[in-house]
């Protein structure tokens, strides 16, 4: 089992349309989530932090389910600026090993 | 506040030939990161730093590979004799340890393609 699974996608969405995205991790010791963005051909961007408590940045709401081990991104409104891969990101505890998901591919159409 | 700087940008070489890629992290970050991607595989971890010093070099594909960090501020990957597989995207990674793990800065890449 992979450390980190995604669905590869794609989503096709329409504009304004509400997309979620789902990741899981396999050590239940992880202690750091977060989403990435990488556009194509460019190098991944820290998108948002997943908290605890849930976390929501304009658009973006993060969760994170310990019990279950999946973290989830949701997009409302959806832009074609957000067209992009979206990167899940574990951190599995007790040092800076850093391991990244397949990612899943959005495409927002007008 | 200048970014991670990666070079070359592109690379390609022929099979056997020796490839140096270099990196020079975010001034004051002490950690340092290189990952490879493809489209197989996606993002993998080679290796990472603190403070100079390797930490988990568990990724890193096999002898022919090997990373130095003389500095604070500047890192090296180094392939020979380099092979079709290694073709991909390598990037550099910098973070600091006060912030929080997980939270790294990427250079552009150095996109390496060997025939």
């Amino acid at each position: 089992r992979k450390e980190v699974e995604q669905d590869p996608g794609p989503f096709n969405v329409p504009e304004g349309a509400t997309v979620a995205f789902n990741c899981t991790y396999s050590n239940s010791a992880s202690q750091s989530f977060f989403w990435y963005r990488q556009d194509c051909r460019k190098e991944p961007k820290l998108l948002m932090s997943v908290y605890s408590s849930g976390n929501e940045d304009g658009r973006f709401t993060a969760q994170l389910n310990r019990a279950s081990q999946y973290i989830s991104l949701l997009i409302r409104d959806s832009k074609l600026s957000d067209s992009a891969t979206y990167l899940c990101v574990v951190n599995p505890g007790g040092g800076f090993k850093t391991i990244f998901g397949a990612g899943t591919r959005l495409f927002v159409k007008a | 506040d200048a970014g991670v700087i990666q070079s070359p940008r592109h690379e390609v070489t022929e099979m056997g030939q020796e490839v140096t890629l270099r990196c020079k992290p975010i001034s004051g970050h002490n950690s340092l990161f290189w990952y490879r991607q493809t489209m197989m595989r996606g993002l993998e971890l080679l290796i990472y730093f603190n403070n100079n010093v390797p930490i988990d070099d568990s990724g890193m594909p096999e002898d022919r590979f090997s990373a130095k960090m003389p500095n604070a501020s500047f890192s090296t990957l180094k392939i020979q004799p380099s092979e079709p597989r290694d073709s991909a995207v390598y990037f550099c990674a910098s973070s600091w340890t006060l912030g929080k793990p997980g939270e790294l800065f990427f250079g552009e890449g150095s996109r390496l393609t060997v025939l």
